[in-house]
């Protein structure tokens, strides 16, 4: 079973616009919610989290949009730039943080 | 700071094989987790060490097993290879276990 369901698969954004990618969870123990960022051939690195207890956070261009009622979260990437052209991946965990569970992953392209 | 090291970058084994992986985590960080990314898909987790304890382990058969050593250090350790068993293999250490930080990978390749 899939605990947390990325949305969409790959997607491609013209440079300046908004890129959103979504993610669904199973588990409400579930209470720490990163996003990451990887270039082929890399290890993905981290970008931005979130804990349930706040509805949104923001760092430069990247905002995570949290909605624990629907549990559901997403990335926003504002001003999309072609370096921004990478495979995301959204992940859950619980309170220990002994095994992160990831999403399959979304590949971004933004054209120039 | 160096990041987390990981070594060797590429691998070529044969089937039945068996391989070691080396990671070495961010200076200071207690916490060790081992994950798996096939081509096209995201990580899945394998083992997490805190201070030499195994603190979680996912659901991979026990020819994968793994260790931690007084330096922080971690070894997985992979017997009897499968053709399936090729992937990226990511090391990521944190200071508790959240904030997770992933080294460049391991890249696994059976034949």
């Amino acid at each position: 079973q899939q605990q947390v369901k990325q949305s969409p698969q790959s997607l491609i954004v013209q440079k300046g616009g908004i890129s959103i990618i979504n993610c669904a969870y199973e588990n409400t123990a579930f209470d720490y919610f990163p996003w990451y960022q990887q270039f082929p051939g890399k290890g993905p690195a981290l970008l931005i989290a979130i804990r349930p207890d706040v509805s949104e956070k923001k760092e430069g261009r990247f905002t995570i949009s949290f909605n624990k009622s629907a549990k559901q979260f997403s990335l926003h990437i504002m001003d999309s730039q072609p370096g921004d052209s990478a495979t995301y991946f959204c992940a859950a965990t619980l309170n220990t943080g002994n095994q992160f569970y990831f999403g399959t992953g979304t590949s971004l392209t933004v054209i120039p | 700071d160096a990041g987390v090291t990981q070594s060797p970058t590429h691998l070529i084994k044969t089937r039945g094989q068996q391989v070691t992986l080396r990671c070495s985590p961010i200076s200071g960080h207690k916490s060790v987790s081992w994950y798996q990314q096939v081509l096209g898909q995201g990580p899945q987790f394998i083992f997490q060490y805190y201070e030499k304890e195994e603190r979680g382990r996912g659901n991979f058969p026990d020819r994968f097993s793994a260790r931690q050593f007084p330096n922080y250090s971690s070894e997985l350790n992979v017997n009897a290879l499968l053709l399936g068993d090729s992937a990226l293999y990511l090391c990521a250490s944190s200071w508790t276990g959240d904030e997770q930080y992933f080294g460049p990978g391991t890249r696994l390749t059976v034949t």
